[in-house]
């Protein structure tokens, strides 16, 4: 039972590198998101994906990329990272049948920009 | 936009007993579903429970359960007869009803400290 995989777990950057999150999900979902969580914020949106080919913007966008090329994986980039991107990333899916809604985490992925 | 507010950063209660977190949200919506995620320090989020707005009754779960007061717009949560591994980080989100995309909305969540 994988359900949502996030690779990799931790990662340290200087500024200004860049780097790719990998989410893999194993349950044929339609929908997947990538969160990220900060001390005090709770959880923050920052794209989501509705299926393959397709992307949007959630709450905080700004400095990430997205790609949802193959259904079960979900791609996050940040092209020049920065200190202000230290975080814990969360990947996300559901599936898009079901009216409760409930979505099933990855175990985050922690970065540090420094 | 919507928004969930959790008002207690932290709380503390003695195994065995029964704690209550509270949550409220803002929505002008109709059809909504909750949510509590517990987040223990393995970092996993867990669902603990849900519950459709347009059901009255408090949803269960276990020695877990909700009050939802549509009207007020709050869900809090009750533990009872906490247990050591209840201690973790506790979110409530709030989504959108229908068929969207939408994520989830979370609060900044509540640090549950058991005492034994």
């Amino acid at each position: 039972n994988a359900g949502v995989t996030q690779t990799p777990k931790f990662r340290v950057l200087k500024t200004g590198q860049s780097m790719t999150l990998l989410c893999a999900q194993d349950m044929n979902h339609e929908y997947m998101y990538w969160y990220r969580q900060d001390p005090g914020m709770g959880l923050r949106l920052i794209h989501y994906s509705v299926g393959e080919g397709t992307t949007a913007k959630g709450e905080v966008p700004d400095g990430y990329n997205v790609s949802r090329l193959k259904k079960q994986n979900f791609l996050l980039g940040l092209e020049s990272a920065a200190p202000s991107q230290t975080s814990v990333y969360f990947c996300a899916s559901r599936t898009g049948t079901a009216y409760t809604g409930e979505l099933f985490f990855g175990e985050g992925s922690r970065l540090t920009v420094l | 936009a919507q928004t969930v507010t959790q008002s207690q950063p932290e709380m503390s209660v003695q195994e065995a007993e029964t704690v209550t977190l509270s949550c409220t949200y803002d929505t002008s919506e109709s059809d909504y579903y909750l949510f509590w995620y517990k987040q223990p320090p393995s970092r996993q989020m867990i669902l603990v429970i849900r519950q459709e707005a347009y059901k009255q009754q408090n949803a269960t779960e276990n020695r877990f359960s909700v009050n939802f007061q549509k009207a007020a717009k709050s869900f809090s949560l009750k533990i009872s007869d906490s247990q050591l591994g209840d201690a973790a980080m506790y979110f409530c989100a709030y989504r959108s009803g229908g068929g969207g995309a939408d994520g989830l909305t979370f609060g900044k969540g509540t640090h549950l400290i058991i005492q034994p």
